[in-house]
């Protein structure tokens, strides 16, 4: 069965500085993959997706990721954070064809003045 | 354009009592879902709906039942309720052409 694993529960970064969420999936398969971003008392909205194509994914509010099959993962990144990032972000993946996303545990973002 | 929209946003329950969990999105969507957020757990799926007329088991579906009503409403019943079923419910949309789902804003459920 698919899973989603994302190692870092927590990240705190100084404002400015650039971010990496780490994100990493089970199965080789075709599959999509998505970002989403959820900030306190809200749903999640989505950041990025990835269906095929280039590997390097751009999303809103100057995020972005990479696809590597290789290593079966989809890291999200962003160059310099503002306060406003502060979220929980979550990856989640869906093996093409099928109608289920299973999304991993969460990466809460901190980002210090 | 509302989306997706989950009543009621906030309520407690009593342990034993029963609730229905309404979702409605109108986005014209085939499929819709049903998710728990638990801290450290991210979201699990309790049940989907591919298309109207079709409801199948997820991760956790014990303790809960789902009734796709029409192809705008997906709603999600517990019967007898349980402190360990004190979460944030969250339902999400597809459309058949698109691939990301669209979420409600959460139903914060309490059970003492």
């Amino acid at each position: 069965a698919q899973s989603v694993t994302q190692l870092d529960s927590q990240v705190p970064v100084f404002e400015e500085a650039p971010v990496e969420l780490r994100c990493n999936y089970s199965s080789s398969v075709s599959v999509y993959l998505f970002w989403y971003v959820q900030y306190p008392n809200q749903g999640l909205q989505l950041l990025l997706k990835y269906l095929s194509g280039s590997t390097l994914v751009k999303g809103i509010n100057g995020f972005e990721a990479e696809f590597n099959k290789s290593q079966t993962s989809f890291h999200l990144r962003k160059p310099s954070v503002h306060i406003s990032d502060t979220a929980e972000y979550f990856c989640a993946v869906s093996d093409e064809g099928t109608y289920k996303y299973i999304f991993g545990t969460g990466t809460r973002l901190k980002v210090l003045a | 354009n509302a989306g997706v929209t989950q009543t009621p946003k906030f309520q407690v329950l009593k342990t034993g009592q029963s609730m229905t969990l309404q979702c409605a999105q109108d986005m014209n969507h085939n499929s819709m879902y049903w998710y728990r957020q638990d801290p450290g757990m991210g979201l699990r799926l309790i049940y989907y709906s591919a298309s109207e007329g079709t409801t199948d088991k997820g991760e956790v579906p014990n303790g809960y039942n789902v009734s796709r009503l029409n192809k705008r409403e997906f709603s999600l019943r517990l019967e007898s309720a349980a402190p360990s079923q004190t979460s944030v419910y969250f339902c999400a949309s597809r459309d058949r052409k698109k691939t990301e789902a669209f979420f409600g804003q959460g139903t914060r459920l309490t059970v003492v």
